[in-house]
């Protein structure tokens, strides 16, 4: 079945780049998202990219998909201590709605 | 404003009780999904409808019922079969295949002691 991996923490000090990376088993995703949960409430969506692209730029965030390596990344620019948060990426195949996430990275930010 | 609601955002039941988890939406969408997150595993899928009267099994469904008799509500019911029930539930809707985002709520932290 699907599987979605993630490294489970990555600390960072403010005003640096954070790098959270992905990786992803299904070759048939379509849709490739990054969330962010705060502590104790659901999830929001970051940025989504569909699978045809490389990368896709958004303000801070900058997502880059590898497809043959199946690796996504999201690059934080400039990061925040608002930033704090667990991350998740999650992935959908064409057609069936399921959504399939990984194990959520903790971004710790150190001011 | 439209969104979606979890109620209540903590619950407390003794083992051996059965509990309902409310979620209500007022976006239209026709797409609704229950999760569990535990710490370090992620979300995990317990029920998912894609149209009204319509529900299908996740990957983790034993121990729990589900029903979906009108578009915006999606009940899920935490059984005593469920053998470890503590945990925090999210619900989530969508427009159903064509749309690409999730609608998350803000989770009931749900205690079973």
């Amino acid at each position: 079945g699907e599987d979605v991996e993630q490294s489970l923490f990555l600390s960072v000090r403010e005003g640096d780049s954070s790098v959270i990376n992905c990786t992803y088993t299904d070759s048939s995703s379509t849709y490739l998202y990054w969330y962010k949960q705060e502590p104790g409430a659901g999830l929001q969506l970051l940025t989504y990219i569909f699978s045809n692209m490389d990368m896709k730029q958004d303000q801070r965030l900058t997502v880059l998909l590898n497809k043959k390596d199946k690796h996504l990344s999201l690059r934080i620019a400039d990061t925040q201590t608002g930033d704090s948060a667990i991350y998740f990426c999650a992935e959908k195949a064409g057609g069936y709605q399921k959504v399939t996430f990984g194990t959520g990275t903790k971004l710790q930010v150190i001011p | 404003d439209g969104g979606i609601t979890q109620s209540p955002k903590y619950l407390f039941r003794k083992e051996g009780q059965n509990v309902t988890l409310s979620c209500e939406q007022n976006l239209n969408h026709d797409a609704m999904y229950w999760y569990r997150q535990d710490p370090g595993q992620g979300l995990r899928l317990i029920y998912y409808s894609q149209i009204v009267n319509d529900f299908q099994k996740g990957d983790i469904a034993e121990g729990y019922s589900v029903s979906r008799e009108k578009k915006e509500s999606f009940p899920l019911t935490v059984t005593s079969a469920q053998k470890n029930p503590t945990a925090f539930y999210l619900c989530a809707s969508s427009l159903g295949a064509s749309g690409t985002e999730a609608f998350f709520g803000q989770g009931t932290r749900l205690t079973v002691v």
